[in-house]
């Protein structure tokens, strides 16, 4: 039973540099969670999809960040142009009105 | 005023101690309430789920208080392997469908020999 699927593991970037994260989320769970966690701020939620459509995007920072749900199975979330202060760990996460489910995270360090 | 709070820890205790938890929420309209664990370098996972009427799971014991606004969890007979931080979680919303939770910061737990 595969759970969320997140990719790259590790994101070693310059500053200015695209960065591109990915995600599939558990097969049938209808809902998709963009987390970004740092020990100053904790879990903040970025963004949320139901059904492939975006609900709620107030917690994205700026307009650097862009997220999409092009199907049921896969999402992204681009940070264009990336800064030192986006390092961060960045968790995906899926549900159908249970409990979340979250991917192994992304830990991204912009240099 | 963070919609969440928890005391960030860490709590030193050691093996076979009793610990608790608190958090407190800001919303009174918050209608579910759960703690995750996340141990280090690893994602969040749902420990437990707080029901009004208080719920137990083993030796973890979940607590919620309407009336001032907090959720506690007790552990009892600490393990080395509780060793993790414990999130509370919050859905400040009404039941929508939508579970859009709200973490705290997290409690730091270590259990030594």
């Amino acid at each position: 039973d595969a759970g969320v699927i997140q990719s790259p593991r590790h994101e070693v970037t310059e500053m200015g540099q695209e960065v591109t994260l990915r995600c599939k989320p558990i097969s049938g769970h209808n809902s998709l969670f963009w987390y970004r966690q740092t020990m100053m701020r904790g879990l903040e939620l970025l963004i949320y999809f139901n059904n492939n459509v975006p609900i709620d995007d107030s917690g994205m920072p700026e307009d650097r960040f862009s997220a999409k749900m092009p199907n049921a199975s896969f999402s992204t979330l681009k940070i264009q142009p990336s800064e030192p202060r986006d390092s961060a760990v960045y968790f995906c996460a899926s549900n159908l009105r249970g409990p979340l489910h979250f991917g192994n995270g992304t830990r991204l360090t912009v240099t | 005023r963070k919609e969440v709070e928890q005391d960030p820890g860490p709590f030193n205790v050691p093996e076979g101690a009793t610990v608790a938890f608190n958090c407190t929420y800001s919303n009174s309209a918050s209608q579910s309430f759960f703690w995750y664990r996340q141990d280090c370098r690893k994602e969040p996972k749902l420990l437990m789920s707080v029901y009004s009427s208080g719920n137990e799971d083993g030796r973890f014991t979940a607590q919620l208080n309407r009336a001032s606004q907090y959720i506690s969890l007790l552990i009892r007979d600490s393990k080395l392997s509780d060793s993790a931080t414990y999130l509370c979680v919050v859905n400040p919303r009404q039941n929508t469908g939508f579970q859009k939770l709200v973490f705290g910061t997290g409690t730091r737990l270590l259990v030594s020999p």
